[in-house]
């Protein structure tokens, strides 16, 4: 199973609300990544998790809050967002951080804020 | 962090090789230059990667300038499902948390294969 699961597909969400995007790999995988994707524009790395720890984020604002209660599931918390934070959230994840191995994907959530 | 040149669009016919170029004049020793693409809105397809040496799987082969600077991405018969955004990324490595990578990605190449 080479799969990386995101859920939902699609979140609308106001200003005021709270949400969270969830990501799981059943690979074994111990490296976790929170991606954003703006229409038209390459992937930008948000979050890094190696071995269950965050060890990269790439300067993103609180309202962006990152979890990895295991090495199967990632969470991004939402909360406060602007509609500018509307994009493509992409979760991807590795074998080891530490050695040169490919990311597998997931499909994506796609979020809109209103 | 290294950064990628890549043509922004190239056009390919049904059958023939399709060869994707990407400068990376400033990679360091140790990173490695990574290729991936993205079908529409899709999340990115791992294709191939390399360090040094030229690199060969089902998918792609991937030749790698001496001096590191450059590489192509080479799709031997390309097909209609092959139409993508193809990126091009050096992965960066740091000893934060015990260590771990990041791939930086550049624009990419939109690739249109044509019947």
């Amino acid at each position: 199973d080479t799969e990386v699961t995101q859920t939902p597909k699609h979140l609308v969400m106001g200003m005021t609300n709270k949400k969270s995007l969830k990501c799981e790999q059943h690979m074994g995988h111990r490296a976790m990544y929170w991606y954003k994707q703006k229409a038209k524009k390459p992937p930008e790395l948000m979050f890094v998790y190696s071995y269950e720890k965050l060890s990269i984020n790439e300067s993103v604002p609180s309202r962006f809050s990152p979890e990895c209660p295991n090495s199967s599931l990632l969470n991004l918390h939402l909360h406060a967002l602007q509609p500018e934070d509307s994009a493509l959230y992409l979760c991807a994840s590795s074998q080891d951080p530490r050695g040169s191995y490919e990311q597998y994907f997931g499909p994506g959530t796609r979020l809109t804020v209103t | 962090d290294a950064k990628t040149t890549q043509p922004p669009s190239m056009d390919c016919a049904e059958g023939r090789a399709a060869n994707l170029p990407c400068n990376h004049s400033t990679i360091s020793g140790n990173e490695y230059v990574y290729w991936y693409r993205q079908i529409h809105s899709q999340g990115p397809q791992y294709i191939i990667h390399g360090l040094k040496n030229n690199e060969t799987n089902e998918m792609a082969s991937l030749i790698i300038t001496e001096d590191r600077k450059s590489s192509t991405l080479i799709l031997p018969h390309a097909t209609l499902r092959d139409t993508a955004v193809y990126y091009c990324i050096v992965r960066v490595y740091t000893l934060t948390q015990g260590g771990s990578e990041k791939l930086v990605f550049g624009k990419g190449t939109k690739l249109t294969v044509n019947p």
